[in-house]
């Protein structure tokens, strides 16, 4: 069955810190491959997407991601989170062509301490 | 980028009620939404894909005679609640493609809205 996993589910770091979220996979064929995040209150926004191309992919708020097809994986960086980095973050994956069912992960929460 | 909204944000009910939730598409024409419901520390789970014209595809172990979608428009799917319980108490959130946006199955989320039966 098509699953996607987060490792982390809860992260505290400091400001400044370093942050990255794990995400593995378990399609076969070409995938694409999304983070999203859900502030406080708000609603699901993309951070960032994978099709095809660069496997380093560049998001808003200087958030990135790297799609390892060797590992089935697509984790999520930022070499300096803020306080306004608080969130959860969500991995999610689809079988890529047509229109596809998207599997999202369990969410990793995120808290940053200024 | 593509607005999806909800209506309402939260709605509180008797046990044994039926709510209606509206999802519409604001600034583009979906011809298919999803359904989703988040119980609190889970992720998303895919209940139903509503499509505009036709029946909707439910997921396995969702019952489509208690979560009754209909999709009557481009641009507005509803998700009603028939005989609701406290156990339906959860965060429903609707998402929609761009078909313009082409292969990338990049969905757009509503709001979400929180449902308490009571």
């Amino acid at each position: 069955a098509q699953s996607v996993s987060q490792h982390n589910h809860h992260v505290i770091l400091s400001e400044a810190a370093s942050l990255e979220l794990g995400c593995n996979y378990s399609y076969g064929g070409t995938v694409n491959l999304f983070w999203y995040v859900q502030y406080p209150g708000q609603h699901l926004q993309l951070l960032l997407k994978y099709f095809s191309g660069d496997p380093l992919v560049k998001g808003i708020k200087g958030f990135e991601a790297e799609f390892i097809k060797s590992k089935f994986s697509f984790n999520l960086r930022k070499p300096s989170v803020q306080w306004s980095d608080t969130a959860e973050y969500f991995c999610a994956a689809t079988q890529s062509g047509g229109y596809q069912k998207v599997t999202f992960g369990i969410g990793t929460k995120l808290q940053v301490i200024p | 980028g593509a607005v999806v909204s909800q209506h309402p944000s939260w709605v509180i009910c008797k046990s044994g009620t039926s709510v209606k939730i509206e999802c519409r598409s604001l600034d583009f024409q979906a011809t298919t939404m999803f359904w989703y419901r988040q119980f609190p520390k889970q992720s998303l789970m895919l209940m139903a894909t509503s499509n505009e014209g036709s029946k909707a595809t439910y997921e396995q172990g969702v019952e489509k005679d208690k979560f009754l979608i209909n999709h009557a428009s481009l641009t507005l799917s509803t998700l009603t609640v028939t005989s609701a319980h406290p156990e339906d108490s959860s965060f429903y959130i609707c998402s929609a493609r761009d078909p313009l946006s082409g292969s990338t199955n990049e969905q757009f989320f509503g709001p979400g809205t929180r449902l308490t039966v009571l």
